[in-house]
């Protein structure tokens, strides 16, 4: 069945580091994927997404890049700040329409 | 825009007690989704429905049923709670089918203790 690894935390960064959050799939077909953020007491927020090999989505200065090949949809930021402190989750959406999340990986952002 | 609303936001039980969770969204999607979220699982689908009267298990649906007698409304329902359905619930609906317009909406989550 569909399923979505992603690293586990939590990951502790300085503010103005470069963060990175792997993420792999499997899946039948050729899935959307998407990546969504959790803050602290909230509900999830699409945070980006991509729906076909090599698109890449960005938002919020984050960025992912669809890759076939690898089967991956990495998360990256240049230069996080405090309030990116948050629960990061990578999902894909396949046939059949259900929405598979990974395990989440918990930022904290220290200043 | 309300978007997705669940009802209650908390709440306790005890054992054994039944309750229904609520999920209404007010974007005309036809799918809509429960999760629960339990820490270090990250979430995991508990029932789904394409459209209005249909419904189907995703990976957790024991001892849980759900009802989608309209097509705005999702109702979640646990007929003899226990402890290990302690969780935060969390409902999400969706436009039908892939593509850009597929993203899910999640509600606030609804925190259930079952003492």
């Amino acid at each position: 069945g569909d399923s979505v690894t992603q690293m586990e935390g939590p990951v502790t960064l300085s503010e103005e580091a470069f963060l990175t959050i792997n993420c792999t799939y499997t899946a039948t077909g050729y899935p959307s994927l998407f990546w969504y953020v959790q803050y602290p007491g909230e509900g999830l927020q699409l945070l980006l997404k991509a729906t076909k090999a090599d698109d890449k989505g960005s938002n919020k200065g984050f960025e992912a890049t669809y890759r076939k090949e690898t089967t991956s949809f990495h998360l990256e930021k240049g230069s996080v700040q405090v309030s990116d402190s948050a629960v990061y989750f990578c999902a894909l959406k396949a046939a059949g329409n259900k929405l598979t999340f990974g395990g989440g990986t918990r930022v904290l952002v220290k200043p | 825009n309300a978007g997705v609303t669940q009802t209650p936001k908390f709440r306790v039980l005890k054992t054994g007690q039944s309750m229904t969770l609520l999920c209404a969204q007010d974007m005309n999607h036809e799918y809509m989704y429960w999760y629960r979220q339990d820490p270090g699982m990250g979430l995991r689908l508990i029932h789904y429905s394409v459209g209005e009267g249909t419904t189907a298990k995703g990976e957790v649906p024991d001892g849980y049923n759900v009802s989608r007698l309209k097509k705005q409304n999702f109702l979640l329902g646990l007929e003899s709670a226990a402890p290990s359905q302690t969780s935060v619930y969390f409902c999400a609906s969706s436009y039908r089918g892939q593509g850009a317009n597929t993203e899910a909406f999640f509600g606030q989550g609804t925190r259930l203790t079952v003492v």
